[in-house]
């Protein structure tokens, strides 16, 4: 089953703060975030795993709420290199290496 | 070679005709995952293989759609007698398929398939 993310798009200017959705009809073991810009391949942001802690890098973050099966993603502060589609991605399963299956994303657009 | 690397990065073809899409993932990941993402859409899963284990083919959309790994290396995406909604970017991404703490999927730039 496909995760859902929310919004579809959010439009920021510099330094505005944005928080993305991702949630799942079904149990998870892990949440992934990656990050695609126009004409590029995606890139990994992090992944949160059942059990673990928030993660986070820079003004990036993101949480893992197992019994309501989301995850969230936190942009602080954000900047323009920040704009791009964010996919969530998620594993039911805990064996390593399993298939991803990514939402339909979140295209955030932060302007000066 | 440092990264995912895809071939060729374009390709045009015509309705009905064959293709195949080649990947080379990183040396040592035993994971290898193949997506297509329609023009501003998500990314949909095709297909994954781990290591000698059978592959997931429950994301192909058709049986015109196949995909090969040699051993934990090359895989090749072959998409039989194409049709226009086969258009897109197919994208593909290895993992170390070791330790889902670090099961970070790397991709490639992706292959721009346009069927006429």
């Amino acid at each position: 089953q496909q995760p859902v993310q929310s919004p579809q798009a959010v439009i920021l200017r510099e330094g505005e703060d944005a928080v993305i959705n991702c949630s799942s009809s079904k149990a998870l073991y892990s949440v992934h975030w990656y990050r695609q810009k126009h004409g590029e391949a995606p890139v990994f942001l992090m992944i949160l795993l059942k059990g673990g802690e928030q993660k986070g890098h820079d003004k990036i973050s993101a949480s893992f709420n197992e019994k309501k099966q989301q995850s969230s993603l936190y942009l602080t502060a954000s900047q323009l290199s920040y704009s791009g589609t964010y996919f969530c991605g998620t594993e039911t399963s805990n064996q390593a290496g399993t298939a991803l299956i990514f939402g339909k994303g979140t295209t955030l657009s932060v302007s000066s | 070679g440092a990264g995912v690397s895809q071939s060729p990065s374009n390709k045009v073809t015509e309705k009905g005709k064959d293709v195949e899409l080649r990947c080379d993932p990183i040396s040592g990941h035993t994971a290898l995952y193949w997506y297509r993402q329609r023009l501003g859409q998500g990314l949909e899963f095709l297909i994954y293989f781990q290591g000698n284990s059978a592959p997931d083919k429950s994301g192909l959309p058709s049986d015109r759609f196949s995909a090969e790994r040699t051993g934990e290396s090359v895989s090749t995406l072959t998409i039989q007698r194409t049709q226009q909604e086969d258009s897109a970017v197919y994208l593909c991404a290895s993992s170390t398929g070791k330790n889902p703490e670090y099961n970070e999927q790397f991709f490639g730039p992706g292959t721009r398939l346009t069927v006429l």
